[in-house]
């Protein structure tokens, strides 16, 4: 079970760019990696997905290393409504609940 | 497009009645799930519908709660009886078809309090 370690909170000034870097030291060979962003009293929102190396939306970039035990989300110029939870989830969606793990989350609060 | 509705959006009962839960996916949605999420934790998955049939329960404290999905679109999660450490926010997500790369569209979720 590919279980993940990220920060509990983090804070940044708006404009900034913001890194949360998660941790999957055991992650299997099929688990792709996802981020979600949720707000309070909403449920999760999906945010980026990638396999390997760099994957990039409109809204936010995903570094993951040659070795993927670890992964960062890149989130370009903050600003207050970026204030949230972002959770870092590992596993293969295909093979069910024991394979699907969201870890603890990282509270970012964007400063003025 | 609509997205995932769950109702009710609130719920407060007393230790050892019962509840249950409604979530309507997204049209087209083969995929559903239900979450338990307590406060200050992550999400954590109950069950896993494709169409109306169940790919994975094995986190689903199932002396106490029940999950039907008939007619593969539809869902309702029961507890019955409630215990105090039930409360919490339930999620209902759907995806299109439940691969790797699927994307999980969340509902509201329903604010269970257990007293």
């Amino acid at each position: 079970l590919a279980k993940t370690t990220q920060p509990i909170s983090m804070d940044s000034y708006e404009g900034q760019e913001v890194n949360i870097t998660c941790s999957h030291n055991n992650i299997a060979t099929n688990d792709y990696i996802t981020w979600y962003q949720q707000f309070p009293s909403q449920g999760p929102r999906f945010i980026i997905q990638g396999y390997k190396t760099k994957v990039t939306n409109e809204v936010a970039s995903l570094f993951i290393p040659a070795d993927r035990k670890s992964s960062t989300l890149s989130l370009p110029r903050v600003s207050l409504s970026d204030t949230a939870v972002y959770y870092c989830l590992v596993g293969d969606l295909g093979t069910g609940a024991n394979n699907l793990f969201f870890g603890t989350g990282t509270r970012l609060t964007v400063i003025p | 497009e609509a997205g995932v509705a769950q109702s009710p959006r609130y719920k407060i009962i007393e230790k050892r009645q019962s509840v249950a839960f409604w979530c309507n996916p997204i049209s087209g949605h083969a995929t559903l799930y239900w979450y338990q999420q307590i406060l200050g934790q992550g999400p954590k998955l109950l069950i896993q519908f494709q169409n109306n049939g169940v790919v994975d329960d094995s986190q689903l404290p199932k002396d106490r709660f029940s999950a039907e999905r008939l007619k593969g679109v539809d869902s309702t999660l029961k507890i019955q009886p409630a215990k105090l450490e039930d409360s919490a926010v339930y999620l209902c997500a759907s995806s299109l078809v439940g691969t790797t790369t699927d994307t999980q569209y969340f509902g509201p979720g329903t604010r269970l309090t257990v007293l």
